[in-house]
């Protein structure tokens, strides 16, 4: 089992779409969570931080479920710009990254 | 603020070949770290760096990848001998303290193609 799961997809949404992606991984020691962001044929770049109280950023929210071992990233009213590769990473002492999930966002 | 540099951006080698990759860090950071990165994965941690110190290397083949930070600033990636499944994104990235809590600013990468 990887440590990090991540749907890879691509997920084809239109402009103003919400969507969300989710990540569940395997430490239950895990001690912090991040969403990274990763253009194409770019380096990964930190979108935000996760917390159990939940947050968000503009149209970008996220949540953690400990219990589940569960991460989740919402995009409320998908931009064009918003086409990209969503990197789960889990801090286990070390970043462990998901495989990341695709999504293109259409006009 | 000047990013992380990497070189160089793009390789081409044949197995068997030797290679080796440089990164110079954000002027200040005290942690280095080495990634793989293969097409379709996620970065994958390869070597971490405090200072000029080694933090964890539990993931670097060292049958024949090696890295070093001598001075506690830049560092080099070396390859020897190259395989075909080396072929990948190594990605160079630094933080300002250790603890991976810490954002890691990336560098735009090194992608090598063994043939």
């Amino acid at each position: 089992r990887k440590e990090v799961e991540q749907d890879p997809g691509p997920f084809n949404v239109p402009e103003g779409a919400t969507v969300a992606f989710n990540c569940t991984y395997s430490n239950s020691a895990s001690q912090s969570f991040f969403w990274y962001r990763q253009d194409c044929r770019k380096e990964p770049k930190l979108l935000m931080s996760v917390y159990s109280s939940g947050n968000e950023d503009g149209r970008f929210t996220a949540q953690l479920n400990r219990a589940s071992q569960y991460i989740s990233l919402l995009i409320r009213d998908s931009k064009l710009s918003d086409s990209a590769t969503y990197l789960c990473v889990v801090n286990t002492g070390k970043l462990i990254f998901g495989q990341g999930t695709t999504l293109q966002v259409k006009p | 603020e000047a990013g992380v540099a990497q070189s160089p951006r793009y390789k081409i080698i044949e197995k068997r070949q030797s290679v080796a990759f440089w990164c110079n860090p954000i002027s200040g950071h005290a942690t280095l770290y080495w990634y793989q990165q293969i097409l379709g994965q996620g970065p994958k941690l390869l070597i971490q760096f405090q200072n000029n110190g080694v933090v964890d290397d539990s993931q670097l083949p060292k049958d024949r990848f090696s890295a070093e930070r001598l001075k506690g600033v830049d560092s080099t990636l070396k390859i020897q001998p190259a395989k075909l499944e080396d072929s990948a994104v190594y990605l160079c990235a630094s933080s300002l303290v250790g603890g991976s809590s810490h954002e890691q600013f990336f560098g735009p990468g090194t992608r090598l193609t063994v043939l």
